[in-house]
């Protein structure tokens, strides 16, 4: 079985200023990571996906993320954030093999003006 | 290209109710996926599929069922509502052998009341 950890539930920040958003995960097997975001009244969009290779993966809207297999982590960051960055945000594995989704229960970015 | 589209936006029916909802995938897409968000919570993973053929289930009861027709399409069906199935359900389509390349749609709103 596989889990999901956003270890918060809610992230305040001020406009321009760098954020990161944590994820852990478990799995006994290998894994595929993704980041996703939620507008309001909108489905998900993808911001990055981790499948192989480079550890430091880039992604839309100017987000990355860094995959760290010893501490079990995908956390999502940016370097200066805006306005238009406030939404809920899921972080989301997958086995190989296996395309069913779990997701975390979401972190809610707040931008401060 | 199209997105996923999904129909109702939203839906108010009561206990006990069967509820039908749908999706038309993304062009070109042959796979189609269902998630369930309750408020305040990350998607569940409800069901596949593939082929017309469910290619994969969640923790749902069989009142949960759903369809995939010749064009990709597909529907959820959900008999003997109860309250906790109040909630946002997500539609994602994706195409077999590309990496997750998973299109959401903006899913539907239902509520039992």
């Amino acid at each position: 079985a596989q889990s999901v950890t956003q270890l918060d539930s809610q992230v305040p920040v001020f406009e321009e200023a760098p954020v990161e958003l944590r994820c852990n995960y478990s799995s006994s097997v290998s894994v595929y990571l993704f980041w996703y975001v939620q507008y309001p009244n909108q489905g998900l969009q993808l911001l990055l996906k981790y499948l192989s290779g480079s550890t430091l993966v880039k992604g839309i809207n100017g987000f990355e993320a860094e995959f760290n297999k010893s501490q079990t982590s995908f956390h999502l960051r940016k370097p200066s954030v805006h306005i238009s960055d406030t939404a809920e945000y899921f972080c989301a594995v997958s086995n190989f093999g296996n395309e069913k989704l779990t997701f975390g229960t979401g972190t809610r970015l707040t931008i401060i003006p | 290209e199209t997105g996923v589209t999904q129909s109702p936006t939203h839906l108010i029916k009561t206990r006990g109710q069967q509820v039908t909802l749908r999706c038309s995938s993304q062009s070109g897409h042959n796979t189609v996926s269902w998630y369930q968000q309750a408020l305040g919570q990350g998607p569940q993973f409800i069901f596949q599929y593939y082929r017309e053929e469910e290619n994969g289930r969640g923790n749902f009861p069989p009142r949960f069922s759903g369809l995939q027709f010749p064009n990709y399409s597909s529907e959820l069906n959900v008999n003997a509502l109860e309250l906790d199935d109040s909630a946002l359900y997500l539609c994602a389509s994706s195409l077999v052998g590309v990496n997750y390349g998973y299109t959401f749609g903006s899913g539907t709103r239902l509520t039992v009341v």
